[in-house]
């Protein structure tokens, strides 16, 4: 089955400056690519997403790059803000939607 | 507000005893996924159910259970309770299976302690 894995785990960085989360999935039948952030205490949201025949996404501050050989995909936050502080969760599916697995989770901190 | 609701937010209950979290989707959705989030911990994917059925099983334990009734809700059923089984434990919803968006849309969760 699949297995998504992510890095880092957490990550702190200073207002302003950019933030890059990692993924690596395993089914390469995998063709969607959601990413996911959870506010403390909230519930997970849906912030991006990709599918395999793109291979970058972007709106406004946050882009998602596939590489779909590679079988990783990235988050990129640029010009971060405090409000961008959270756990943000990579995760990979087939197009059927069944069984959306997610990876562990990144928790950022962006530093006033 | 996601339009999923999920009951009770809170439950404290004992060790061996048996629970069951309620969950209904978005009005329209066909599809409603179970989440175990533990403390730090990820969100560990337990089952799926499409329009009723049984569409998809992940690391879920043989003392939990689940379905979906006709009117979409569904419930999970949490038995022979142990410590480790507190967590927040979220019910997602999405459309269709045939649809572009594959959007998940998550409850508040209901919070499980086990003393």
């Amino acid at each position: 089955g699949e297995n998504v894995e992510q890095h880092p785990s957490t990550l702190s960085v200073q207002e302003g400056d950019s933030a890059v989360i990692k993924c690596t999935y395993s089914d390469s039948a995998s063709n969607y690519f959601p990413w996911y952030k959870q506010e403390l205490g909230k519930r997970p949201q849906l912030i991006i997403d990709i599918r395999s025949n793109v291979g970058e996404k972007k709106d406004q501050r946050i882009a998602v790059t596939l590489n779909k050989t590679a079988k990783h995909f990235s988050l990129h936050i640029t010009e971060t803000q405090p409000e961008d502080s959270a756990v943000y969760f990579c995760a990979a599916t087939e197009t059927s939607y069944d069984k959306v697995i997610f990876g562990p989770g990144t928790s950022l901190s962006v530093i006033p | 507000d996601s339009g999923v609701t999920q009951t009770p937010k809170h439950l404290i209950t004992a060790t061996g005893q048996r629970v069951t979290l309620r969950c209904s989707p978005r009005s329209g959705d066909l599809s409603v996924y179970w989440y175990q989030q533990s403390l730090d911990q990820g969100l560990q994917f337990l089952i799926q159910y499409y329009n009723g059925e049984e569409r998809a099983k992940g690391n879920i334990l043989e003392r939990f259970s689940a379905q979906q009734f006709p009117d979409l809700h569904s419930e999970l059923n949490l038995s022979s309770l142990e410590l480790g089984d507190s967590a927040l434990y979220f019910c997602a919803s999405s459309v269709a299976r045939t649809t572009n968006t594959g959007e998940l849309f998550f409850g508040e969760g209901s919070r499980l302690t086990v003393l």
